[in-house]
């Protein structure tokens, strides 16, 4: 039983397209994130959402924006997709009022823009 | 604003071979420091949590220390599956997300 899910795992696209990415949790927790990995390795918050609440919005730029339908789900809508743009991309959910508010990660998706 | 830095970057080690992983922070008003492993092409997979100065956690040949500046990963006669991307990450009180450091890379020699 696969506790935070996304897909696709990999999607490669083209300059200036739109695209989507979607993000599950299985685990009941209230909050749930996205995060950047950039080539260097290095891991970026981007979004955080508590109860379909936006409640963490880092420098990201306005291209960018979640959406969150329900607490269990937390998808990743990009438009006009840049050069700079291509990173693995992770969400992550946790149970923010529970103590202890671990954060665990989904497997990825790793974006490439050509 | 936070601030993690992992060191070293990388680091080899023959089997059996124990050693250390520091994380050094900054943080104001440190709500927890978490590490994390990392395996090529995978998701973070959660460690541990240390709260508080002086606590310690253990698993399997791993231990983790916490200062009021700095935490430890021990890693203690390590096996070629301890291979694998070790992040540091700190949550400051009151804000949920994580800050993390870019990771000590961690190869097991067989």
């Amino acid at each position: 039983d696969t506790a935070v899910s996304q897909t696709p795992k990999y999607l490669v696209t083209q300059m200036g397209n739109d695209k989507s990415i979607k993000c599950e949790q299985n685990l009941g927790h209230d909050t749930m994130y996205w995060y950047k990995q950039d080539s260097k390795k290095f891991l970026k918050i981007m979004f955080s959402y508590n109860n379909k609440e936006l409640i963490i919005n880092e420098t990201v730029p306005n291209r960018f924006s979640p959406k969150s339908p329900d607490k269990a789900h937390l998808n990743l809508h990009i438009n006009s997709l840049e050069l700079g743009d291509s990173a693995v991309y992770f969400c992550a959910s946790s149970q923010w009022d529970r103590g202890t508010d671990t954060q665990y990660f989904g497997p990825g998706t790793r974006l490439t823009v050509l | 604003e936070d601030q993690v830095t992992q060191s070293p970057e990388a680091l080899r080690l023959q089997e059996g071979e124990s050693s250390s992983l520091n994380c050094s922070y900054t943080v104001s008003g440190l709500r927890g420091l978490f590490w994390y492993r990392q395996d090529p092409g995978k998701g973070p997979e959660f460690l541990f949590t240390l709260y508080s100065a002086g606590e310690e956690k253990e698993k399997e040949r791993l231990k983790a220390t916490l200062t009021k500046k700095e935490s430890f990963l021990h890693i203690t006669a390590p096996k070629p599956e301890d291979s694998a991307t070790y992040l540091c990450a700190v949550q400051e009180g009151g804000n949920e997300k994580l800050t993390f450091g870019t990771g000590t890379r961690l190869t097991i020699i067989p």
